[in-house]
């Protein structure tokens, strides 16, 4: 089985100051690993995704993630948030193969403080 | 390109009513995931549907239920609705390759009184 720990459940963060939010998951076999991002009162949109390859990802909005297999981590990073940039994001995984759908984390509220 | 979309957008309901929620997925996809979400608990994930089929299913009751249509478009049921139910509901859809990515509908937002 598979899931996903975001510890922080709420992040304030002053305007232009950088932000790590973070995600650590457990699985027994290789993963995808993806960033969502809820702004208020929409669904989810994909922030990135880490299928392969470099281990440095970058998304959408100036965020990026590095995956470390060792410590089992996908912190989501960005060097300067935006007002904008207030919303929940979800880290999620899923197996490369077999049933398990893909499980998400429980969120992490990213408030942004003028 | 439509986007996935989700009617209605906001139910209130009573307790011991039932309620079906519609989801058109996007064009050309054929999978079709359902999840609940509530302060806290983040994401449920209650079943995915791949060509009319269930392909997964969560740890929720046998009052939910969901089906999906040869146009890919898909429903959910609850019945016998308690206190508890109320949450958004989330659809997503996509071409049910693990790798890429759910595009999420705007959710339905239950409220059980």
């Amino acid at each position: 089985a598979q899931s996903v720990t975001q510890l922080d459940s709420q992040v304030p963060v002053f305007e232009e100051a950088p932000v790590e939010l973070r995600c650590n998951y457990s699985s027994s076999v290789s993963v995808y690993l993806f960033w969502y991002v809820q702004y208020p009162n929409q669904g989810l949109q994909l922030l990135l995704k880490y299928l392969s390859g470099s281990t440095l990802v970058k998304g959408i909005n100036g965020f990026e993630a590095e995956f470390n297999k060792s410590q089992t981590s996908f912190h989501l990073r960005k060097p300067s948030v935006h007002i904008s940039d207030t919303a929940e994001y979800f880290c999620a995984v899923i197996a490369f193969f077999g049933n398990e759908k893909l499980t998400f984390g429980t969120g992490t509220r990213l408030t942004i403080i003028p | 390109k439509a986007g996935v979309t989700q009617t209605p957008r906001y139910l209130i309901k009573t307790r011991g009513q039932q309620v079906t929620l519609s989801c058109s997925p996007i064009s050309g996809h054929r999978s079709v995931s359902w999840y609940q979400q509530t302060p806290g608990q983040g994401l449920q994930f209650l079943f995915e549907y791949f060509s009319e089929t269930q392909r997964n299913k969560g740890n929720f009751p046998g009052r939910f239920s969901g089906r999906q249509f040869s146009n890919s478009r898909s429903e959910m049921n609850v019945s016998t609705l308690e206190l508890g139910d109320s949450a958004l509901y989330l659809c997503a859809s996509s071409s049910g390759d693990r790798s890429e990515k759910l595009f999420f509908g705007s959710g339905t937002q239950l409220s059980v009184l």
